[in-house]
């Protein structure tokens, strides 16, 4: 089976800019996730959808948005970037419900500079 | 709120000796953990995962974790280190459902 697929792998934008991210979890998975990761630091939590409804937002502006589709794959956008949302991007799916389905899977991000 | 503290940003150690990356956690819950491995330029892999099972977890490429709920800990061990375990190593912690709380990373060093 496929994993978690992400586009584009890298990407170059000026500050100001506005960005879109793209993600396409497990088949079978609902829930998406975005995290984001600066150089040297673990995964900061952004959003969580499920069933294209918001589950949960971390501690991030306005600027970060994201949306589901109805085959569940997902879309992160940044808008007026700034020089600090250069990072990777990371997307997870997993099947939330029960214990044995909180394990997320994780796609092999999107790395973001922004100038 | 739920987070992780992992002790020692870098660790290294000769090949064959022992591994052990420590990762303490707070948590208002019975926690789930999840140990993580990421190599450079890519994502994150799950090495293994507590979910109130058995307290010694066994994962991946001979990597095991002890849940230790007395001391709030859920350190990784690998007996015997091999080149191809240098990466860099992430706690996590969660909820049924929730977002995932990661702690900073341990980067592992194998000397030859």
């Amino acid at each position: 089976d496929a994993g978690v697929t992400q586009s584009p792998t890298h990407l170059i934008k000026t500050r100001g800019q506005q960005v879109t991210l793209r993600c396409s979890p497990i088949s079978g998975h609902k829930s998406v996730s975005w995290y984001q990761q600066v150089l040297g630091q673990g995964p900061q939590f952004i959003f969580q959808y499920y069933e294209k409804e918001e589950r949960g937002r971390g501690n991030f502006p306005d600027r970060f948005s994201a949306r589901q589709f109805p085959n569940y794959s997902s879309e992160l956008n940044v808008n007026a970037l700034l020089l600090g949302d250069s990072a990777l991007y990371l997307c997870a799916s997993s099947r939330p419900g029960g214990v044995s389905y909180n394990e997320q899977f994780f796609g092999p991000g999107t790395r973001l500079t922004v100038l | 709120a739920q987070s992780v503290t992992q002790l020692g940003s870098h660790v290294s150690v000769s090949e064959g000796a022992l591994v052990l990356l420590r990762c303490n956690y707070s948590s208002s819950v019975p926690p789930y953990l999840f140990w993580y491995v990421q190599y450079p330029n890519q994502g994150l892999q799950l090495l293994l995962k507590y979910t109130s099972a058995a307290t010694l977890v066994k994962g991946i490429n001979g990597f095991e974790a002890e849940f230790k709920k007395s001391e709030t800990s859920f350190h990784l061990t690998k007996p015997s280190a091999h080149m191809s375990d240098a990466a860099e190593y992430f706690c996590a912690v969660s909820e049924p459902g929730n977002q995932f709380y990661f702690g900073t990373g341990t980067s592992l060093t194998v000397i030859p």
